[in-house]
């Protein structure tokens, strides 16, 4: 059974630049044709798609977010990480990482984690 | 990218059937038979009710379907029962290689 788990900082001062990691459980960030996503949510808010990488590290990100966000791997470790910089209170959000199978859709997610920007 | 669209809430009584609409484009949901359905129950992750417009994950209830028309998607929900009552989100594969979400449709069963 996969398992994702959101990992980093739950405050983040506004301008700094927002890191989180993402740790795969129970089989390798490198098998099958999987890409691997981040998705956040705002408080009461809709669901949005930040971006993904694939097991060959190709990525494709939201072309609203594209500018700031950064997502990699570490198959090493069997992670992969999300920055997103000059963060402002609109970037306030439960932040949670996904398996995106085919490409197509989200099989498997983390709990999330909330991440709130604030001096 | 503008969020695919779902009506706000709908509401059903248990045994009752309900369907939450979610249009696109044909860059998106037209274009695609890639439509997925979601379902979050308050604090909890979104679970994976639909794939690919009609596919349901093992483990998932057949009381659950989805179709698709053109550039509109449709998941029915058949028997309500109280535990269906939740956010839903759709999404789509674009043609851009991106993701697209709805806005949410919340279910509240009477």
């Amino acid at each position: 059974q996969v398992q994702l788990q959101e990992s980093g900082p739950g405050l983040v001062k506004p301008s700094q630049t927002l890191s989180l990691t993402c740790t795969v459980s129970g089989g390798s960030i490198t098998s099958g044709s999987y890409y691997w996503s981040w998705i956040r949510q705002p408080a009461g808010k809709g669901l949005e798609w930040i971006g993904r990488i694939f097991t060959s590290g190709n990525t494709n990100y939201n072309p609203s977010l594209k500018s700031r966000v950064t997502i990699s791997l570490d198959t090493s470790k069997n992670q992969f990480s999300l920055k997103l910089s000059s963060v402002t209170a609109a970037d306030t959000a439960v932040y949670y990482c996904a398996r995106n199978l085919y490409g197509r859709t989200f099989d498997y997610w983390g709990q999330g984690t909330l991440v709130t920007v604030s001096s | 990218q503008s969020a695919l669209t779902q009506p706000a809430s709908v509401s059903g009584s248990p045994g009752q059937s309900i369907t939450i609409s979610c249009t696109g484009t044909s860059s998106d949901v037209g274009g695609y038979n890639y439509v997925s359905w979601y379902q979050q129950h308050p604090g909890k992750a979104p679970k994976l009710m639909i794939y690919d417009v009609s596919n349901r994950p093992s483990g998932v209830s057949n009381r659950f379907s989805g179709s698709k028309s053109g550039n509109t998607a449709s998941l029915t929900i058949s028997g309500l029962q109280a535990e269906d009552e939740a956010d839903y989100y759709c999404s789509s594969y674009t043609s851009s290689s991106t993701l697209l979400f709805g806005g949410g449709t919340k279910l509240t069963v009477l």
